[in-house]
């Protein structure tokens, strides 16, 4: 069945630019019924969305977040990727990527395990 | 900006009781919502999506309702696998999620 993992770096220094990449696998990311999302959760908080992208490059993200964040999509590798630029302590949490089912579904069926990033000198 | 907010952020109940989680949107979203279900250390499981469709395989006595700004997530009989967060999530625009539910014993 389809999984999705993140991978990337977990600690990060304050200012410079978190990466995370999600690998789709048992399944293809060039789906039309999909996106694929990011969405974080700081320690002990609520889920916080980031932004999806789907398979041809259309991105979608959170207002408040949207200066600072890329979406990319490798259809050549099945993933898609995330970069959070100009990163501080506000952004340590868990990061998890997510496939997305579109309307009249809209909402997240699948999701990688998660990986902590920590932003710290 | 479409907000979701939850109530109550915290219930305290015992297995057997029937619960009641709502949500509501700041502005009418149809019936663009979805439950969740997340456990400590693991990713948020998909319960309902479009306000009351069960999702495969999740059992019959979770149910959602509701359409416009006021949703409902019931659970008819709490198990004690059921004691978990819980979260609203809407999709008019852009994702929103609610702030959580805590059930507890």
């Amino acid at each position: 069945q389809l999984q999705l993992q993140e991978s990337g770096p977990g600690l990060v220094e304050p200012s410079e630019t978190l990466s995370l990449t999600c690998t789709v696998s048992g399944g293809s990311i060039r789906s039309s019924n999909y996106y694929w999302g990011w969405i974080r959760q700081p320690p002990g908080k609520g889920l916080d969305y980031i932004g999806n992208i789907y398979y041809s490059g259309a991105t979608y993200y959170n207002p408040s977040l949207k200066s600072r964040v890329t979406i990319s999509v490798d259809t050549s590798k099945n993933q898609f990727s995330l970069k959070l630029t100009s990163v501080t302590a506000a952004d340590t949490a868990l990061y998890y990527c997510a496939r997305l089912r579109s309307l009249p579904t809209g909402a997240f069926d699948i999701w990688g395990q998660g990986t902590m990033v920590t932003v710290s000198s | 900006d479409i907000q979701l907010t939850q109530s109550p952020s915290f219930l305290s109940a015992s297995v057997g009781d029937r619960v009641t989680i709502t949500c509501r949107a700041s502005q009418g979203i149809n019936h663009n919502l979805a439950w969740y279900q997340q456990k400590p250390g693991r990713a948020p499981k998909l319960l309902i999506y479009a306000a009351s469709t069960l999702e495969s395989g999740v059992p019959s006595r979770f149910s959602g309702s509701g359409s416009g700004t006021e949703f409902t997530l019931t659970i008819s009989s709490l198990q004690p696998e059921d004691f978990a967060t819980y979260y609203c999530q809407q999709v008019n625009g852009y994702v929103t999620f609610g702030p959580g539910t805590k059930v507890d014993i």
